[in-house]
């Protein structure tokens, strides 16, 4: 299956602390994207990261990639409550888009 | 700039209607387009894509039915829905390179519909 799988299904923690989320998948992959999804909304992309790439940056979010490892990481520095939400990584191969069943993170002030 | 249109937000249809979903795109031509189902707590399920007017490909047999009767026009739609067709149903596009029917670009969500099926 070319579905990627995150962990941990749920993540909680304090303000300000770190949050890290990990994606692991089977196939090769021609990109991994990373998706938040607020309580009843759609999905709202964070980050692209290519198979060619190995670490990108978008504010407070870091991704890593290890193609050898087929397995990436979402890293949410100095957490804010707003940031509670379902992370989603998903796979894009060939083809479509295939998604993983997500990291609840609750921050909690 | 680019948006994206679904409605409507909550549904509430009884076993054996008939259903529509429909999903506008505004800001941008030529898109990918797509339908998700999600269930309670789970990743999405892609349900249909398509690459352009007229051009359907559906990932998952059932009895979901989709249609693309404008370039930014996305149409789900059932003739009559079970109770396992109860979920939450996304539409999502994305931009086309032009050497290919398949995108590397992100995605981007409606706020989707909640189906409940009584």
């Amino acid at each position: 299956s070319q579905q990627g799988e995150e962990d941990p299904q749920a993540l909680s923690i304090q303000e300000g602390e770190n949050a890290t989320m990990n994606c692991s998948y089977k196939t090769s992959i021609n990109n991994l994207q990373w998706y938040r999804q607020n309580s009843g909304r759609g999905l709202v992309h964070l980050i692209l990261i290519r198979s060619n790439e190995r670490e990108k940056h978008s504010g407070r979010l870091r991704v890593t990639l290890d193609t050898s490892k087929k397995s990436s990481s979402l890293l949410i520095t100095a957490s804010r409550a707003a940031d509670t939400a379902s992370y989603f990584c998903a796979i894009k191969g060939y083809s479509t888009l295939t998604f993983g069943k997500g990291t609840m993170l609750l921050v909690s002030p | 700039s680019q948006t994206i249109h679904q409605w409507p937000a909550t549904l509430v249809q009884p076993v054996g209607s008939p259903l529509s979903l429909e999903c506008t795109v505004e800001g941008t031509s030529n898109p990918n387009l797509y339908w998700y189902r999600q269930a309670a707590g789970r990743g999405l399920q892609l349900l249909f894509y398509s690459v352009g007017i007229g051009q359907i490909s559906s990932e998952v047999p059932q009895n979901l039915s989709a249609s693309r009767p404008q370039d930014r026009q996305f149409i789900l739609s059932s003739k009559k829905l079970l109770l396992s067709d109860s979920g939450f149903y996304l539409c999502a596009w994305s931009a086309r390179p032009w050497d290919s029917p398949y995108s590397n670009q992100p995605q981007h969500f409606g706020d989707g519909t909640r189906l409940s099926i009584l």
